[in-house]
């Protein structure tokens, strides 16, 4: 069964721009979340996706956008782009909304986006 | 506010020493518990997670950690590490609303 599939792998970007990510999650998993993970802040939730609906979210600024598709894909936008917006960006895929039952808390990771921004 | 503290930023081990990362995590309720590792360049993967039941969990590759409630405490541990497990820890609560909340993580090094 393939895994958690993000694209692009790397991305370099200059300030001020926006950029997209994609995330396709695991054959039959519904729920989508996104972290930010850097050198200094270790991996923060960003939010998660279920059906297409946001269910959570982080305490990220509204730049940091996102949208689940009726096929579960996912995609992560980040607006006007600042250096400090420079990370990995991983998605993981669970089965069912993780806030529904604590069983759902087990998550799959992609490998990630490294965003670059110059 | 939940969060989740890892002791040690980065160990250094030689191959067969035994290994021992803390985690202590701050949450009132009901928990449940994971630990991934994220070897160089790959993705991060559970190594064992604790839900309920048994307080010693065994994971892959060797791994165990134990959850103790009083000390609100889930370290993991490994008699005998090997050059394959140099990578990077992370302990992790599942929150509230269900998100993750990770620790920094824990560098391990394995010296052949």
């Amino acid at each position: 069964k393939a895994g958690v599939t993000q694209t692009p792998r790397y991305l370099i970007k200059t300030r001020g721009q926006q950029v997209t990510l994609s995330c396709s999650p695991i054959s039959g998993h519904r729920s989508v979340s996104w972290y930010q993970q850097t050198p200094g802040q270790g991996l923060q939730f960003l939010f998660e996706y279920f059906s297409e609906t946001q269910r959570n979210k982080g305490n990220f600024p509204g730049r940091f956008s996102g949208r689940q598709f009726s096929n579960s894909r996912s995609e992560m936008n980040v607006s006007t782009l600042e250096l400090g917006d420079s990370a990995l960006y991983l998605c993981a895929s669970s089965l069912l909304w993780t806030g529904a039952s604590s069983m759902n808390t087990e998550a799959f990771f992609g490998q990630g986006t490294r965003l670059t921004v110059v | 506010a939940q969060s989740v503290s890892q002791h040690n930023h980065h160990v250094i081990l030689s191959e067969a020493a035994s290994l021992e990362l803390g985690c202590n995590y701050s949450y009132g309720g009901t928990v449940n518990l994971f630990w991934y590792v994220q070897y160089p360049g790959q993705h991060l993967q559970l190594l064992l997670k604790y839900f309920s039941g048994d307080p010693l969990v065994k994971g892959i590759k060797g791994f165990e950690a134990e959850f103790i409630k009083s000390k609100f405490s889930f370290n993991l541990r490994k008699p005998s590490v090997q050059w394959s497990d140099t990578a990077e820890y992370f302990c992790a609560v599942g929150g509230s609303q269900g998100n993750l909340i990770f620790g920094k993580g824990t560098k391990l090094s394995v010296k052949p």
